[in-house]
């Protein structure tokens, strides 16, 4: 099992851009994540997913989107970046609710100029 | 929504001493409670939860109590080792429904040899 993977780990994008996140899973969770984590500042939910076709916004949602077509896969798409985007991106699943626990990707870290 | 206060944001001990790093909610309806611990670089990682018919919970060096009627629950270490140097966040939800968790704000811990 490799758990969750994300890809890029790092990436540099210029404002405006956009660019795609991926999230992939292979221990068959219903429920998927992202969160993005900036210094000091804890983990904030941007959206989740509680099976495939079915999304929801977090706490900060806004600048994302994200689509669930597959149990697996879990992309978070942001257009026309923008500077406050600059951040750690991680995505993480778990078996059901969040009382299951999470298991978290390697992170995404993402710089926007 | 829910918001969890975490306190403090950087601890110093001395390699065998004691660590407690405390944790309050807001939403009375949470009632899984769980810590992660994150190293420089890595993922964050589970290393213990506590619900809410449980009032305190161990595991070897590491312990996990909660108080309901006041609504904190805190992460205790004992016996210090460098190696437990990193940042730890506490995180709240419920078990019901579409649970996804809040993270506080996370607290450096940084054990010297």
């Amino acid at each position: 099992n490799a758990g969750v993977t994300q890809t890029p780990k790092f990436r540099i994008l210029k404002i405006g851009q956009s660019m795609t996140l991926q999230c992939t899973q292979d221990m068959n969770h219903n429920y998927m994540y992202w969160y993005r984590q900036d210094p000091g500042m804890g983990l904030k939910l941007i959206y989740y997913s509680v099976g495939a076709g079915i999304t929801d916004k977090g706490e900060v949602p806004n600048g994302y989107n994200v689509s669930r077509s597959t149990t697996e896969d879990f992309p978070l798409r942001l257009e026309l970046a923008a500077p406050s985007q600059t951040s750690v991106y991680f995505c993480a699943s778990s078996l059901e609710g969040a009382v299951y626990g999470y298991t978290f990707g390697s992170g995404t870290r993402l710089t926007v100029v | 929504g829910e918001n969890v206060e975490q306190h403090p944001s950087t601890l110093s001990v001395q390699e065998g001493d004691s660590a407690v790093i405390k944790c309050t909610y807001s939403d009375s309806a949470s009632n899984y409670f769980p810590w992660y611990k994150q190293e420089l670089g890595k993922r964050p990682q589970l290393i213990i939860d506590i619900r809410s018919n449980v009032g305190e919970k161990k595991d070897q060096r590491i312990a996990v109590t909660l108080n309901k009627t006041a609504k904190h629950f805190s992460l205790h270490i004992t016996e210090t080792q460098p190696e437990d140097s990193a940042v730890y966040f506490c995180a709240a939800s419920k078990d019901s429904g579409y649970s996804t968790l809040t993270f506080g704000k996370g607290t450096m811990l940084l054990v010297s040899p």
